[in-house]
C-alpha cells in the first residue's frame, strides 16, 4: 500500500523567511503533484514532476522530485501573505491503473 | 486547459435522503473519473474510480451500495449518496485526468453536503 507523507503539518512562517516541505512515499512512482488549497476550495494544481531530478519553478515556489529516495521538496523563498494556504503532494500508483495518493498535507501560515 | 465543472456546489439535505452530484469533463472525454472526500482539516480520500460504461472500482471500506457512482458517458461521472446520514457530511471532490499530452489531474471545484 503506497504512503505518502509530509512535514511539517503545520507550518508558520514570516514573510521574508525561507522553508521547505518534505514529501515522502513509500513504494516506486515517477510521478509526483504538488496542490495548493485555500479554505473551503477545491484543489489547485501547481506542479507536476514526471521524472527523476525534476525540478519546476514558479514564482517564489519551486519543486523537486528524486524518484531514488522517493522524496519531494517544496521550497518557499522569500514567503509573503499569499501563500498561505494549505499544501499537498499526491504521488500516482505506478502501474496498470493511475491514481493519486495524497499526503497528509501541509497548512501554511505566513505571518507578517 | 481541462476543466472539470462539478455541481452542485454545496447542498444540505435531511437524514434519510439521497443526494446526487454531477462531475462533467468540459473539453476533453474522460474514461475514468475519480471520486474523493475529504473531512475538515484532513486530507482527501480516494473513494473509487469511475469507469465510463462498466462498474466502478470502489476504494477499501467504501460501502457501494451507499455511494452509488455511474459514468453513463465520457463526459459525466454522478455520485448518489443513498440514506444520507450527518456523518456522511463532507466535501466532496472529482478529478479527471485528460491525458493526451495534458499531465497531471484535474479537480472539480468541489460539493460540500452537509446532512441535517
Amino acid at each position: 500500500e503506497l504512503k505518502v507523507e509530509q512535514n511539517p503539518l503545520f507550518l508558520s512562517m514570516q514573510e521574508g523567511k525561507n522553508y521547505t516541505i518534505y514529501c515522502n512515499y513509500s513504494t516506486t512512482s515517477d510521478r509526483l503533484y504538488w496542490y495548493r488549497q485555500d479554505p473551503g476550495k477545491s484543489l489547485e494544481s501547481l506542479f507536476v514532476l514526471l521524472s527523476n531530478g525534476a525540478v519546476k519553478q514558479e514564482g517564489r515556489l519551486m519543486a523537486s522530485l528524486d524518484t531514488k529516495a522517493r522524496l519531494s521538496t517544496l521550497h518557499i523563498t522569500a514567503a509573503v501573505h499569499d501563500l498561505s494556504a494549505t499544501y499537498f503532494c499526491a504521488v500516482d500508483h505506478t502501474g496498470t491503473a493511475s491514481k493519486l495518493t495524497f499526503g497528509t498535507g501541509t497548512r501554511l501560515q505566513v505571518t507578517l | 486547459g481541462a476543466v472539470v465543472s462539478q455541481h452542485p456546489s454545496r447542498v444540505i439535505c435531511k437524514s434519510g435522503t439521497s443526494v446526487k452530484i454531477e462531475c462533467r469533463s468540459l473539453d476533453f472525454q474522460a474514461t475514468t473519473m475519480f471520486w474523493y472526500r475529504q473531512f475538515p482539516k484532513q486530507s482527501l480520500m480516494l473513494m473509487a474510480t469511475s469507469n465510463e460504461g462498466s462498474k466502478a472500482t470502489y476504494e477499501q471500506g467504501v460501502e457501494k451500495d451507499k455511494f452509488l457512482i455511474n459514468h453513463a458517458s465520457l463526459t459525466l461521472s454522478t455520485l448518489t449518496v443513498t440514506s444520507a446520514h450527518p456523518e456522511d457530511s463532507s466535501f466532496y471532490i472529482c478529478s479527471a485526468e485528460p491525458g493526451q499530452g495534458f499531465y497531471g489531474y484535474t479537480f472539480g471545484s468541489g460539493t460540500r453536503l452537509t446532512v441535517v
